[in-house]
């Protein structure tokens, strides 16, 4: 089983400030990787699969990017929408998994 | 637009059963394979179940292997997970997930539904 890890555990940054989250894999994941954002009391919505393609309707101000074991997920300006927590998950192999999340909060 | 919608959850005994359904509309759902993800309360994302477009395929967690059992009825549109033999460490919040094509992220998801296995 493939073991993502995601740090850091929580995040505080201010609002128009940029956050930087990372997600790391215990084997290669080639680029099968995504993102998704979580609010409290809602599903999980994907950000970003293939790394670093956005999905439908995603703000140009979310940007993936890595490959292999290190993957980064980075909000230029966060807006009040985006304080939230968010997972990455490879599907490269099964079973699929899930990294234990970053929360993002208000500084 | 597309649409998952869950039901089939409540209180259960440990050792009892359940089964969760998940209607869908808005898109094909017979050229999808389709997930179930479950979150304990308080924690992280969990894959539990996939089952191929067709239902030819499946494939489960460890953790639920020989106990739950996911299906689909092509002609309904509908998702199914039958729960088997529950542990408490099964109580969660269940969604069912389509799959974003022949890759195996979740492009879309349920509202999720409760299930409470105590005694």
């Amino acid at each position: 089983e493939i073991m993502m890890t995601q740090s850091p555990v929580t995040l505080s940054v201010s609002p128009g400030e940029r956050a930087t989250l990372s997600c790391r894999a215990s084997q290669s994941v080639s680029i099968n990787l995504a993102w998704y954002q979580q609010k409290p009391g809602q599903a999980p919505r994907l950000l970003m699969y293939g790394a670093s393609t956005r999905a439908t309707g995603i703000p140009a101000r979310f940007s993936g990017s890595g490959s292999g074991t290190e993957f980064t997920l980075t909000i230029s300006s966060l807006q009040s929408e985006d304080f939230a927590v968010y997972y990455c998950q490879q599907y490269n192999n099964w079973p699929l998994t899930f990294g234990g999340g970053t929360k993002v909060e208000i500084k | 637009q597309v649409q998952l919608a869950e039901s089939g959850g409540g209180v259960v005994q440990p050792g009892g059963s359940l089964r969760l359904s998940c209607a869908t509309s808005g898109f094909t759902f017979s050229n999808y394979g389709m997930h179930w993800v479950r979150q304990a309360p308080g924690k992280g994302l969990e894959w539990v179940a996939f089952i191929r477009y067709d239902g030819s395929n499946k494939f489960y967690a460890d953790s639920v292997q020989g106990r739950f059992t996911i299906s689909r009825d092509n002609s309904k549109n509908t998702l199914y997970l039958q729960m088997n033999s529950l542990r408490t460490g099964d109580t969660a919040v269940y969604y069912c997930a389509k799959t974003g094509g022949i890759l195996h992220y979740f492009d879309y998801w349920g509202q999720g539904i409760l299930v409470t296995v105590s005694s």
